[in-house]
């Protein structure tokens, strides 16, 4: 069975600081997803990770993808307020059949 | 181009009665999956159509069912209502690109099991 941990589930931080989310896999797979959640709100896509090695980054947001290690990153950069959300890591091993898996998510506080 | 569409947006059912959802994919996405967020147990899988046949079904019992239409909408039926089927109930839509597959997701239907 595909387990996804998100690490650490809670963080409250301060703005200008710098963070790391980490999420780690159990099995095999080169695609992996970022996703933000707002309370209330629905899942917005923010990265797609294809294959070991991948960086995609977005404004202060960066995330990165090692295959090898089934470890896949979210670097948050001189963190804003606007950032505060809950983040959640997803992997697909079945091509979309299989749905993706998610992890439980880190909510993220960003005090000013 | 319109997103992934799911009605109603909120839904109050008492227990033992049954509901069912609608999900419109966005333009052209063949494959719409569900999945129910909860506080405890998180997003879970609950099943995936493509090209209205079910390829897959996660954990959930029986109660749980969908179907897909051939314009691609699709539908979730939750027979006998529990209390703990309240949840919020996300539908994904997705759409190939080169052997890859984003999902994208609807604003949720939240319901309510009293």
């Amino acid at each position: 069975e595909l387990k996804v941990e998100q690490n650490p589930l809670f963080l409250s931080m301060q703005e200008g600081k710098n963070y790391t989310i980490y999420c780690n896999y159990s099995t095999t797979s080169d695609r992996l997803y970022w996703y933000r959640q707002d309370p209330g709100k629905s899942l917005e896509s923010l990265f797609v990770l294809l294959s070991n090695g991948a960086v995609k980054q977005e404004g202060r947001l960066m995330a990165s993808l090692d295959t090898k290690a089934r470890l896949s990153t979210l670097h948050i950069t001189a963190a804003v307020h606007d950032l505060s959300a809950t983040y959640f890591c997803a992997v697909d091993v079945g091509g979309g059949a299989d749905g993706l898996t998610f992890g439980k998510g880190t909510h993220l506080i960003i005090q000013p | 181009k319109a997103g992934v569409t799911q009605t109603p947006r909120y839904l109050i059912k008492t227990r033992g009665q049954q509901v069912t959802l609608s999900c419109s994919p966005i333009s052209g996405h063949r494959s719409v999956s569900w999945y129910q967020q909860t506080p405890g147990q998180g997003l879970q899988f609950l099943f995936e159509y493509f090209s209205e046949t079910q390829r897959n079904k996660g954990n959930f019992p029986g109660r749980f069912s969908g179907r897909q239409f051939s314009n691609s909408r699709s539908e979730m039926n939750v027979s006998t209502l529990e209390l703990g089927d309240s949840a919020l109930y996300l539908c994904a839509s997705s759409f190939l690109t080169g052997g890859i597959t984003e999902a994208f997701f609807g604003q949720g239907t939240r319901l309510t099991v009293v």
